[in-house]
């Protein structure tokens, strides 16, 4: 089965300051990677997806992650936080049968 | 497109009590999944249908959990005799068919059991 390891279930930075939000998936087979954000008593909406194209995947609101086969990551990142990046933030990776497999989340503060 | 809704939004609930939720996709997905969330947590896996067909359950969804898409298009997610423990945000996702997608997720139905 698949599975995601998100370390650091809290992080916080200075506005302004780079982003890093770690995630690991285990997979026996290439994966589907997904990053979602959440934020208070809403849905999930998503930030980006890797489906086996470009290593290096660009999406909404400044963010970028990074696939790395050998290094089974898809670390989250965006150069310059914003106070609205304050939020919930979910890796999630799917396998060939549309079962999805989420992170525990990281909370992501953002100090002014 | 007017994305995935979610009635109610929030269910406050005696325990011992039925509650019924209801999910409407994406017109023209035809997957569509439950999870439950709690304070903390990732979405944890509840069920999924292709249509109207219920093809994964996950161990979590105990004989009091039930989930119906008749038609293929709506579905609804019940819960019997309540529990505390069953308190948690109750999120619907939805998918169009064919290929890889991301998940299209609804707002939410936050149950809390008194």
């Amino acid at each position: 089965a698949q599975s995601v390891t998100q370390l650091g279930s809290h992080v916080s930075v200075s506005e302004g300051a780079l982003v890093l939000l770690r995630c690991n998936y285990s997979s026996s087979v290439p994966p589907y990677l997904f990053w979602y954000v959440q934020y208070p008593n809403q849905g999930l909406q998503l930030l980006l997806k890797y489906t086996s194209a470009a290593t290096l995947v660009k999406g909404i609101n400044g963010f970028e992650a990074e696939f790395k086969k050998s290094e089974t990551s898809f670390h989250l990142t965006k150069p310059s936080a914003h106070m609205s990046d304050a939020a919930e933030y979910f890796c999630a990776v799917s396998d060939l049968g549309g079962q999805f497999y989420f992170g525990t989340g990281t909370s992501l503060t953002v100090i002014p | 497109d007017t994305g995935v809704s979610q009635d109610p939004r929030h269910k406050i609930t005696k325990r011992g009590q039925n509650v019924t939720f209801r999910c409407d996709p994406i017109s023209e997905h035809n997957r569509l999944y439950w999870y439950r969330q709690t304070l903390g947590q990732g979405p944890e896996f509840l069920t999924y249908f292709q249509n109207e067909a219920q093809l994964e359950k996950s161990r979590l969804l105990s004989d009091r959990f039930s989930a119906e898409r008749p038609k293929g298009s709506f579905s609804t997610l019940e819960i019997q005799r309540t529990e505390q423990g069953d308190s948690a945000m109750y999120l619907c996702a939805s998918i169009p068919s064919g290929g890889i997608s991301e998940q299209y997720f609804g707002p939410g139905t936050r149950l809390t059991v008194t």
